[in-house]
């Protein structure tokens, strides 16, 4: 069973500095990951996609690595803004399955 | 973009009462939904697989009898909570991918339904 871990599960951080959101997975034979962004009693926003094919996605102030061997993935966010607080969730899909694996998210906090 | 539509946006009912949830595909065709229940804190849990046509496919531990799928057209699922009580308390939040889509496609996701049992 794929497991996904995100690490920090809080962070706190002054307007400007720059986000570093972990996400680990157990089970490498991924089809693609997915971040997300999510806020307080809403739905979910997908933020970047990275297929297994691929290192890294790009949009605008966010980037997204991804390591498939050693099971990890990391999402960076230049610049922050108070308006990037939110929770960021990482989910993996497995080959042959449609089904998504999430993570437990990581609650950010942008202070001005 | 493709959009998917939840409804209602919250419920709030007393203890014994069966609530329906609505998973609309806009603008797409869905022959594959998805239905996840989040915690406070916690992570998504994929409840079930909501197949259009057939029976839906669940999750260990996740009582069919309790949650009722149906999935009769191509752009509507319905997740029914029955004789709900204050433990199935939760966020529930659906997805569904565009059947004519290629398959490494993202899903697209519902803003999701706050259920409150009293």
């Amino acid at each position: 069973k794929q497991e996904v871990t995100q690490i920090p599960a809080a962070l706190s951080v002054p307007e400007g500095e720059n986000l570093v959101l972990n996400c680990s997975f157990t089970d490498s034979a991924i089809y693609n990951l997915q971040w997300f962004r999510q806020d307080p009693g809403k739905g979910l926003t997908s933020l970047l996609l990275i297929q297994s094919s691929q290192r890294e996605q790009t949009s605008g102030r966010l980037n997204a690595s991804l390591d498939k061997s050693s099971g990890r993935s990391t999402l960076y966010i230049a610049a922050s803004q108070p308006g990037d607080s939110a929770t960021y969730l990482c989910a993996v899909r497995l080959r042959n399955d449609y089904k998504l694996s999430f993570g437990a998210g990581t609650t950010v906090t942008v202070r001005a | 973009g493709a959009v998917v539509s939840q409804h209602p946006s919250r419920v709030i009912c007393k203890s014994g009462t069966s609530v329906k949830i609505e998973c609309r595909s806009l603008d797409f065709q869905a022959t594959t939904m998805f239905w996840y229940r989040q915690f406070p804190k916690q992570s998504l849990m994929l409840m079930a697989t909501s197949n259009e046509g057939s029976k839906a496919t669940y999750e260990q531990g996740v009582e069919k009898d309790k949650f009722l799928i149906n999935h009769a057209s191509l752009t509507l699922s319905t997740l029914t909570v029955t004789s709900a009580h204050p433990e199935d308390s939760s966020f529930y939040i659906c997805s569904a991918r565009d059947s004519e889509g290629a398959s490494n496609q993202p899903q697209h996701f519902g803003d999701g339904t706050r259920l409150s049992i009293l």
